[in-house]
């Protein structure tokens, strides 16, 4: 039972790039998540979504976009990596019974836009 | 508005020595949940408990001990008898609300030296 798993574990871009983080999960949650955490700072909602094929933005979505094709796999894209989106990017799921739902997180990746 | 505010930034303290964590949080909501998760050196999130707001029972599993008090708004995390591998940052969460977001404060970061 690996939880939740993310790919990759580090990247570097340059400004202007793409790119997609893949988060997985095998423990069938029906909610995910994801977050960015920040040097000093909690960590902050980028977008979530509650089941297979719905999205919804969190508290700091715009530069990012998410789809949920597979309830099992949530994908987080950057269009255009700008300096600012330099951060540890967490992914996390939830069984779904509700808002406040224990959330499990995965180990994180490290993004560097230079 | 909701609000974690975790004031202790850093502590440091010789192993064996007990140390306490001080979790503060704001919410108008009624029901809401409160959360400890603990980040090793290592950077990922482990998930330690989850409180809710109707339960004001203390919290104890082995050196980990948890008191929740509504009067104050706080939600303490205690080790007993701390050691190396304790060092970490914690973060205290809070969920609620009309969203599905979890709150963080900024975290402690505990350092236990031998």
């Amino acid at each position: 039972n690996a939880g939740v798993t993310q790919t990759p574990k580090f990247r570097v871009l340059k400004t202007g790039q793409s790119m997609t983080l893949l988060c997985a999960q095998d423990m069938n949650h029906e909610y995910m998540y994801w977050y960015r955490q920040d040097p000093g700072m909690g960590l902050r909602l980028i977008h979530y979504s509650v089941g297979e094929g719905t999205t919804a933005k969190g508290e700091v979505p715009d530069g990012y976009n998410v789809s949920r094709l597979k309830k099992q796999n949530f994908l987080l894209g950057l269009e255009s990596a700008a300096p600012s989106q330099t951060s540890v990017y967490f992914c996390a799921s939830s069984r779904g019974q509700g808002r406040t739902d224990t959330q499990y997180f995965g180990p994180g990746t490290r993004l560097t836009v230079l | 508005a909701q609000k974690v505010t975790q004031a202790q930034t850093e502590i440091s303290v010789v192993e064996k020595e007990d140390v306490t964590l001080d979790c503060v949080y704001e919410t108008r909501d009624t029901t809401y949940y409160l959360f400890w998760y603990k980040q090793p050196p290592s950077g990922e999130l482990v998930f330690l408990i989850r409180r809710n707001s109707f339960d004001e029972q203390n919290e104890i599993s082995g050196r980990y001990s948890w008191n929740f008090q509504k009067s104050t708004s706080s939600f303490n995390f205690t080790i007993t008898a701390s050691q190396v591998v304790d060092s970490a940052v914690y973060f205290c969460a809070l969920s609620g609300g009309s969203n599905y977001q979890l709150i963080w404060g900024a975290g402690t970061k505990l350092i236990i030296k031998p």
